[in-house]
């Protein structure tokens, strides 16, 4: 099993531009979510998903659209990139959406807007 | 709404020292706690958990026991090596509308010094 896979590893963008973040799992989990980490905040929820044509905002989802088409990906996209979502960005997926349950985190995308 | 307390740190330990990271939480309902670490350019992966309270999560020679009374689960291990230089996370999970919800601490950045 590859786990949690994000593509790309490393990006920069200028400030207005838009891109697509991509997250696959191949562990038929139904939970998914993208998290932001930023210096002195730690992780925060941007967007998650609990199966496939479900999805819900996080704490911080302003920026930022998601969709779930298939069980396995869970794409992030930024609609028009501004220098405050220069951040490392982490796809987390987990089995049925239990509270008792680990989250398996992808590798995880530098972004840069300048 | 759930929190979760941890000092950023860093911590800078010389090997085989004995190390405590604090951890305090607040919640409404009745929390899973985790700790998670993150090596240097890596994602998170889950170090150890606990499910209830007075439950014991253990991995890798780290610790941690799940306190009801003092809302606390702090992380001990009792001799680091450099290779346990990272940053760590304790979290907590909640369902929250029958779905979970996670909540990170900001992360404490442990350096182990030969």
């Amino acid at each position: 099993n590859a786990g949690v896979t994000q593509t790309p590893k490393f990006q920069v963008l200028k400030t207005g531009q838009s891109m697509t973040l991509q997250c696959a799992q191949d562990m038929n989990h139904e939970y998914m979510s993208w998290y932001r980490q930023d210096p002195g905040m730690g992780l925060r929820l941007i967007h998650y998903s609990v199966g496939a044509g479900i999805t819900d905002q996080g704490e911080v989802p302003n920026g930022y659209n998601v969709s779930r088409s298939t069980t396995e990906d869970f794409p992030l996209r930024l609609l028009s990139a501004a220098p405050s979502q220069t951040s490392v960005y982490f796809c987390a997926s987990s089995s049925p959406p239990r509270w008792r349950e680990t989250q398996y985190f992808g590798p995880g995308t530098r972004l840069l807007v300048l | 709404g759930d929190s979760v307390t941890q000092m950023e740190g860093p911590v800078t330990l010389s090997e085989e020292a004995f190390l405590t990271i604090n951890c305090t939480y607040t919640a409404t309902g009745y929390p899973s706690l985790f700790w998670y670490v993150q090596y240097p350019g890596e994602g998170l992966q889950l170090l150890l958990k606990a499910t209830k309270a007075d439950d014991k999560g253990s991995n890798k020679g780290f610790e941690a026991t799940y306190r009801k009374e003092t809302t606390s689960f702090h992380l001990e291990k009792g001799s680091v090596q450099v290779s346990d230089s990272a940053v760590y996370f304790c979290a907590l999970s909640d369902q929250e509308g029958g779905y979970q919800k996670v909540t990170f601490g900001i992360g404490t950045k442990l350096q182990v010094i030969p």
